[in-house]
């Protein structure tokens, strides 16, 4: 069973830090990641997908990283702001299945 | 391009009712996924349908039940609701189960 952990749980960061949140899980053998953002009581954002086959995404500020054959991933946030301020999910779909596996998410504030 | 939607916002059910969440999928998409978040917590699988049909299901009893319409709209059916059923409810859709986009969750309350 796909077991997905993210470190740290919560995070306070004062506006323009540069940041890196971390997942781990317990089967490399997934079909893809997805990073999400959640605000409170709110759905799901999908933030950035990374295929297997590759190593890192980007959006804007948003760099997600992954490797596979250790099991991490890292969301790296450049120049954070008040707005980021959020849940941060990952989820992994393995290759045998459809569902996503979460983490607990990270809890992320950024004071101004 | 219509995004995901989900009736109602929030619902207040007594122990032991049945309830029934929908969920709108996004232009285009043709799996619906659903999703249980308890507070705190990371969401939990409950099952996927694709072109109408289950094909996937994650530890949830079978008094959680769905359908999937023609037009792949789908539909959450929980009977006999328990205290701990109490939780935000997300719908998701794709296209062939690839990326997963969310709908903004239904809070299902019972007491």
């Amino acid at each position: 069973k796909q077991e997905v952990t993210q470190i740290p749980a919560a995070l306070s960061v004062p506006e323009g830090e540069n940041l890196v949140l971390n997942c781990s899980f317990t089967d490399s053998a997934i079909y893809n990641l997805q990073w999400f953002r959640q605000d409170p009581g709110k759905g799901l954002t999908s933030l950035l997908l990374i295929q297997s086959s590759q190593r890192e995404q980007t959006s804007g500020r948003l760099n997600a990283s992954l490797d596979k054959s250790s099991g991490r991933s890292t969301l790296y946030i450049a120049a954070s702001q008040p707005g980021d301020s959020a849940t941060y999910l990952c989820a992994v779909r393995s290759d045998s299945g459809y569902a996503l596996n979460f983490g607990k998410g990270t809890s992320l504030l950024v004071t101004p | 391009e219509t995004g995901v939607t989900q009736s109602p916002t929030h619902l207040i059910k007594t122990r032991g009712q049945q309830v029934t969440l929908r969920c709108s999928s996004q232009s285009g998409h043709n799996t619906v996924s659903w999703y249980q978040q308890a507070l705190g917590q990371g969401p939990q699988f409950i099952f996927q349908y694709y072109r109408e049909e289950e094909n996937g299901r994650g530890n949830f009893p079978p008094r959680f039940s769905g359908l999937q319409f023609p037009n792949y709209s789908s539909e959450l059916n929980v009977n006999a609701l328990e205290l701990d059923d109490s939780a935000l409810y997300l719908c998701a859709s794709s296209y062939d189960g690839y990326e997963q986009y969310f709908g903004p969750g239904t809070r299902l309350t019972v007491t």
